[in-house]
């Protein structure tokens, strides 16, 4: 694939659903994270994976959000019993197997999620 | 983590050169100094990145002077397309980065 890619692009809720986020990295990149970015600020971190291992979660709100990379490539970032404030943009991002911040990440389009 | 400070807004007319200045005082031995771009309803998009002294690709420059405490972005003669969000971002003991809120560059005919 040409880049990392995001499904769905929106998504509405109606507050107390439960809702998932695809993100289809580049092929080979090591490390994936997630992101959320609300309106007129910069992304914000919520997890990061190495492969298939979770090493940081500490950016995740609250117990409702979820994510997993169980085969170390596509991610899923779940969010139960949504609430208006998680309404935002969420970003996914993947950096080639030399990972470390010091790395050039490649972002997908986003999943711009509205909470009614 | 390093904490950045770059101004909120910027104006520029086209075709002239615009620089945009990060502060990071406290940046690590091991840190490095990234710039994204982002566009509305897209994702950031890497622009340049550096450790110390001076980098140059096809896009920008970046600027860093030896106590590495700031650093500088400079855009050659932008045009309407350059208008975006600019985040300086600097990580690389800690691989998590921190956005901030950006400069918004508006780029005006």
């Amino acid at each position: 694939g040409a880049g990392v890619s995001q499904s769905p692009r929106y998504k509405v809720a109606k507050r107390g659903q439960d809702v998932a986020l695809r993100c289809d990295p580049i092929s080979g990149h090591v490390s994936l994270f997630w992101y959320q970015q609300a309106l007129g600020q910069g992304p914000e971190f919520l997890t990061y994976f190495q492969n298939e291992a979770q090493l940081d979660k500490s950016g995740l709100p609250s117990d409702r959000f979820f994510a997993e990379r169980p085969e170390g490539s596509v991610s899923t970032l779940k969010i139960q019993r949504t609430q208006q404030e998680d309404s935002a943009v969420y970003l996914c991002a993947s950096s080639p197997p030399l990972a470390g911040a010091s790395n050039e990440q490649f972002f997908g389009p986003g999943t711009r999620l509205t909470v009614l | 983590l390093a904490k950045t400070t770059q101004p909120i807004s910027m104006d520029s007319y086209e075709g002239q050169e615009v620089n945009i200045t990060c502060s990071h005082n406290n940046i690590a031995t091991n840190d490095y100094i990234t710039w994204y771009q982002q566009f509305p309803s897209q994702g950031p998009r890497f622009i340049i990145q550096g450790y110390k002294t001076k980098v140059t690709n096809e896009v920008a420059s970046l600027f860093i002077p030896a106590d590495r405490k700031s650093s500088t972005l400079s855009l050659p003669r932008v045009s309407l397309s350059d208008t975006a969000v600019y985040y300086c971002l600097v990580a690389g003991g800690s691989y998590i980065p921190t956005f901030g809120r950006g400069t918004s560059l508006i780029v005006h005919p």
